[in-house]
């Protein structure tokens, strides 16, 4: 099956600076690769997604990168802010047929004031 | 629209004891996902619905875990008995036909074992 390395599971970044999180993947039938939000406390939330047949995504401050060769993709996120603060899942899954994404292990994401 | 309801929130019991979580998925939605997350990790499926019938179960462990998903709405998941390791949040999340790709989770269950 499936198996999502996620980096690095703690990032911590002054207010205005960038984040980057690193996600890899094994099984080259992934087409599909979501980014999630969880809040202390909260629900995950999707934030952004990309699909394999595109590079690059970008929605305002945050963007996701996909290199399908090397079997990664990556969440950007500019200009952060402190309600950026949360916990940030990348997941993989193939689309069509059985969908079932597969969860990186999260990066905590702290953003100082 | 209404979202993902699961409950209880929270539920404290002692091992050995039996112990049930329900979720109301998005009207319309016909998937439904159970999932574990355990502190500082990822959530990691146990059973997948698609309508009322249950399409990938490999990852519940059937000796103590049960599901249901009657009429292909709402779903219980079951543990009996519960043990420590059991301890975790349970997710419930659901996903509509055209746009499977994007889950709606549940506030989730926080579990614990004592």
């Amino acid at each position: 099956g499936e198996n999502v390395e996620q980096h690095p599971s703690t990032l911590s970044v002054q207010e205005g600076d960038s984040a980057v999180i690193k996600c890899t993947y094994s099984d080259s039938a992934s087409n599909y690769f979501p980014w999630y939000k969880q809040e202390l406390g909260k629900r995950p939330q999707l934030i952004i997604d990309i699909r394999s047949n595109v590079g690059e995504k970008k929605d305002q401050r945050i963007a996701v990168t996909l290199n399908k060769t090397a079997k990664h993709f990556s969440l950007h996120i500019t200009e952060t802010q402190p309600e950026d603060s949360a916990v940030y899942f990348c997941a993989a899954s193939p689309l069509g047929g059985s969908y079932i994404p597969t969860f990186g292990r999260g990066t905590s994401l702290i953003v100082h004031p | 629209e209404a979202g993902v309801v699961q409950s209880p929130r929270y539920k404290i019991i002692e091992k050995k004891q039996p112990v049930a979580f329900w979720c109301n998925p998005i009207s319309g939605h016909n998937t439904l996902y159970w999932y574990l997350q355990n502190l500082g990790q990822g959530p990691e499926l146990l059973i997948r619905y698609e309508n009322e019938e249950a399409v990938d179960d490999s990852q519940l462990p059937k000796d103590r875990f049960s599901a249901e998903r009657l009429k292909g709405v709402d779903s219980t998941l079951k543990i009996q008995p519960a043990e420590l390791g059991d301890s975790a949040v349970y997710l419930c999340a659901s996903s509509i036909r055209d746009r499977e790709g994007e889950l709606f989770f549940g506030e989730g269950s926080r579990l614990t074992v004592l």
